[in-house]
C-alpha cells in the first residue's frame, strides 16, 4: 500500500466552526506533514511529526491545531478560520525526515 | 534570492517534443532533489528522487543534478497530452525542505 488517504475531500464551514482534517497511511512512515497550498503557488509546509512528535510548526496560527494520534493518523483541527485559510491542505508522510514525502489527494477547504 | 527558483511557464509544446524543465538553488548545502507533477486540484504526485550529481533515467523521465552549478533538470521524452500538469521541483537538506514555486506545462495533442 503506497497511498496517503485524507478525508474528507471538499469542506465548506464558517467562521464560527469547528473541524478536522484526517491523514492516514499505512506505509510504516514515521514523518508525516501538513502543507497548505493555495492556487498557483506551491505547497507551504506547515507542520512536521516525526515518531508521533511535533517536530516542526512554522509558526502556523493556533486556529489550526495539529494531532498525531498514532504513526498511522494525523489530524488537523480547525477553529474560528478567516476566509483567507481557504486553500488545498495537503497530507504526506516520509520514511524518515531526509526521505521522499509522498502525498495525498488534499482536501479542498473553502471558509465562508 | 529566492531559495529555489523556476521558470513558472506556461510552457506549451507539440506532442511528442521533448521538454526540459529546470530548477536553480542559491544553497549548497541542499542535498536531495526530487521532481513532482501536480495535475490540477489533485496532490503532488512524486516522479523522480535523487542524492547525488548524474543523471537517473525511469521510463520517458531523466532527472539530471549538476551540484557545481547548483542546477537541476527533468526531462520528458515522447510527452504525452497527459503530461499536461504543473513541475514543482523540491530540494532539502536535513529539516529544511523547499518546494520550487513550479512549472506550468501544456502538451499539444
Amino acid at each position: 500500500d503506497t497511498e496517503v488517504t485524507q478525508t474528507p475531500k471538499h469542506l465548506v464551514m464558517g467562521m464560527t466552526n469547528k473541524k478536522s482534517l484526517k491523514c492516514e497511511q499505512h506505509m510504516g512512515h514515521r514523518a508525516m506533514y501538513w502543507y497548505k497550498q493555495k492556487a498557483k503557488k506551491p505547497p507551504e509546509l506547515m507542520f512536521v511529526y516525526s515518531y508521533e512528535k511535533l517536530s516542526i510548526n512554522e509558526s502556523v496560527p493556533s486556529r489550526f491545531s495539529p494531532e498525531c494520534p498514532n504513526s498511522s493518523l494525523l489530524n488537523l483541527h480547525l477553529h474560528a478560520l478567516q476566509p483567507e485559510d481557504s486553500a488545498l491542505y495537503l497530507c504526506a508522510s516520509s520514511q524518515g525526515r531526509l526521505n521522499e514525502q509522498f502525498f495525498g489527494p488534499g482536501t479542498r477547504l473553502t471558509v465562508l | 534570492q529566492k531559495e529555489v527558483e523556476q521558470d513558472p511557464g506556461p510552457l506549451s509544446v507539440p506532442e511528442g517534443a521533448i521538454v526540459s524543465l529546470n530548477c536553480t538553488y542559491s544553497n549548497s548545502a541542499f542535498q536531495y532533489f526530487m521532481w513532482y507533477r501536480q495535475y490540477s486540484r489533485k496532490g503532488p504526485e512524486l516522479l523522480m528522487y535523487t542524492y547525488s550529481s548524474g543523471n537517473k533515467e525511469d521510463g520517458r523521465f531523466t532527472a539530471q543534478v549538476d551540484k557545481s552549478s547548483k542546477y537541476i533538470s527533468l526531462f520528458i521524452r515522447d510527452s504525452q497530452p497527459s503530461d499536461s500538469a504543473t513541475y514543482l521541483c523540491a530540494i532539502g537538506h536535513g529539516q529544511n525542505f523547499v518546494f520550487g514555486p513550479g512549472t506550468r506545462l501544456s502538451v499539444l495533442p
